[in-house]
């Protein structure tokens, strides 16, 4: 069964602690892989696309990477403002152009 | 740019009427819009899918009678939710597609439906 799983499920840092984010999936024909930021009470907020194996985007403080079965989200030196909750999305073969989300990972940074 | 808006941010309604949520791509057109629902602390779920035009297709389990989806142009698509009761309360999220050639989704910033 098609799925997408991340963790950790919670995550406090440090300011200036560094850490990554993980995005696990089990799809047949991967399209695309998305992550999005989303803060309390609001949409999500577009981060990166990744469509390949080994492709990497990067975006000020963060960084996303991509193998066959998981991409990573690398927070460098993160601050108080990037506390939010992160998701990650998976386009495939078998949904057309639908998203399946994870269910996210509630990131807080403290000063 | 790939701004969408919603309105209204929040609305509160008694048990047993309607509520329209507005959906709008401001700065492209949308030939595919969705629509989520999201429960506190947990992940986005996809309601149904609706393209310029065409009728919407729901997600299993969505009722398409209680929540109607019009798609009337490239840049505006209503949810409806029809005879709302206390169970539908929850936070309502659209997205929009530029087309064919774009995978990416673009959100609005969320309804939150109370109903009383």
């Amino acid at each position: 069964e098609d799925q997408v799983t991340q963790s950790p499920e919670a995550l406090r840092l440090q300011e200036g602690e560094s850490s990554s984010l993980n995005c696990s999936y089990t799809v047949s024909g991967l399209r695309g892989l998305f992550w999005y930021r989303q803060d309390p009470g609001k949409g999500p907020e577009f981060l990166f696309t990744l469509y390949s194996a080994g492709e990497e985007k990067e975006k000020e403080r963060l960084k996303a990477t991509l193998t066959k079965k998981e991409s990573f989200l690398h927070i460098t030196a993160p601050k108080p403002e990037d506390s939010a909750t992160y998701l990650c999305a998976v386009q495939a073969m078998n949904y057309g152009q639908n998203f399946v989300f994870g269910p996210g990972t509630r990131l807080s940074v403290l000063p | 740019g790939a701004v969408v808006s919603q309105h209204p941010s929040w609305v509160i309604c008694k048990s047993g009427t309607s509520v329209k949520i507005e959906c709008r791509s401001l700065d492209f057109q949308a030939t595919t819009m969705f629509w989520y629902r999201q429960f506190p602390k947990q992940s986005l779920m996809l309601m149904a899918t609706s393209n310029e035009g065409s009728k919407a297709t729901y997600e299993q389990g969505v009722e398409k009678d209680k929540f109607l989806i019009n798609h009337a142009s490239l840049t505006l698509s209503t949810l409806t939710v029809t005879s709302a009761h206390p169970e539908d309360s929850s936070f309502y999220i659209c997205s929009a597609r530029a087309g064919a050639s774009y995978n990416e989704q673009f959100f609005g910033p969320g309804t939150r439906l109370t109903v009383l």
